[in-house]
């Protein structure tokens, strides 16, 4: 079966710009969880969707970041007013049943 | 906050030799306990894990890591490595089951020299 799967790959925005990032997870999935991974750093959570509950979007950085998912399949990340700190690979994960999260190639995110 | 420490940030090795990996990661309630590889090029993927049970784990490739609570540590190891495992690794803590969201360290980075 089919991995998680992030489009665009490779994303080059100018500052001030509106960006958008697309996760499809593996199906059946009931949990979504959205990183972003800054150059040298380790991945740092942004926001957790399972189910139908309200989303944890405890890690979200600045009101300019906000996501949705609908139901268990697509989810979107959005960054409103991009800024150079916002370059980054911005990384999905879904998990199954078991609690283990599978991870997408990621979405590289550069804010010129 | 919970946090994870990898201390070692580029660990540089010959092929044959012994791995040993660092992680602590800090005190809070229940620990589940994960590493995750890096292949230049590819994903993110699991190299193993630890809910509960017995403290020593096998993964993948001949990984193993050791869960010792009193030390607060969960390190990576590996008796002989090979060219192909040079890669970057993640060590990572999740609350519950790792249904909800992790907190990594910086990761390693780990070159083998043929």
């Amino acid at each position: 079966g089919a991995g998680v799967s992030q489009s665009p790959s490779n994303k080059v925005t100018e500052k001030g710009k509106d960006v958008e990032l697309r996760c499809d997870p593996i199906s059946g999935h009931t949990a979504l969880y959205w990183y972003r991974q800054r150059l040298g750093q380790g991945l740092e959570f942004l926001i957790y969707f399972q189910g139908n509950s309200a989303p944890d979007k405890s890690g979200l950085p600045s009101d300019r970041f906000s996501a949705e998912r609908t139901g268990e399949s697509v989810s979107t990340l959005t960054i409103q007013r991009t800024q150079q700190e916002d370059s980054a690979v911005y990384l999905c994960a879904s998990s199954s049943p078991s609690g283990t999260q599978y991870f997408g190639p990621g979405t590289r995110l550069t804010v010129t | 906050a919970q946090s994870v420490s990898q201390h070692n940030h580029h660990v540089i090795l010959s092929e044959a030799a012994s791995l040993e990996l660092g992680c602590n990661y800090s005190y809070g309630g229940t620990v589940n306990l994960f590493w995750y590889v890096q292949y230049p090029g590819q994903h993110l993927q699991l190299l193993l894990k630890y809910f509960s049970g017995d403290p020593l784990v096998k993964g993948i490739k001949g990984f193993e890591a050791e869960f010792i609570k009193s030390k607060f540590s969960f390190n990576l190891r590996k008796p002989s490595v090979q060219w192909s495992d040079t890669a970057e690794y993640f060590c990572a803590r999740g609350p519950n089951f790792g249904n909800e969201k992790l907190t990594f360290g910086t990761g390693t980075r780990l070159t083998i020299i043929p």
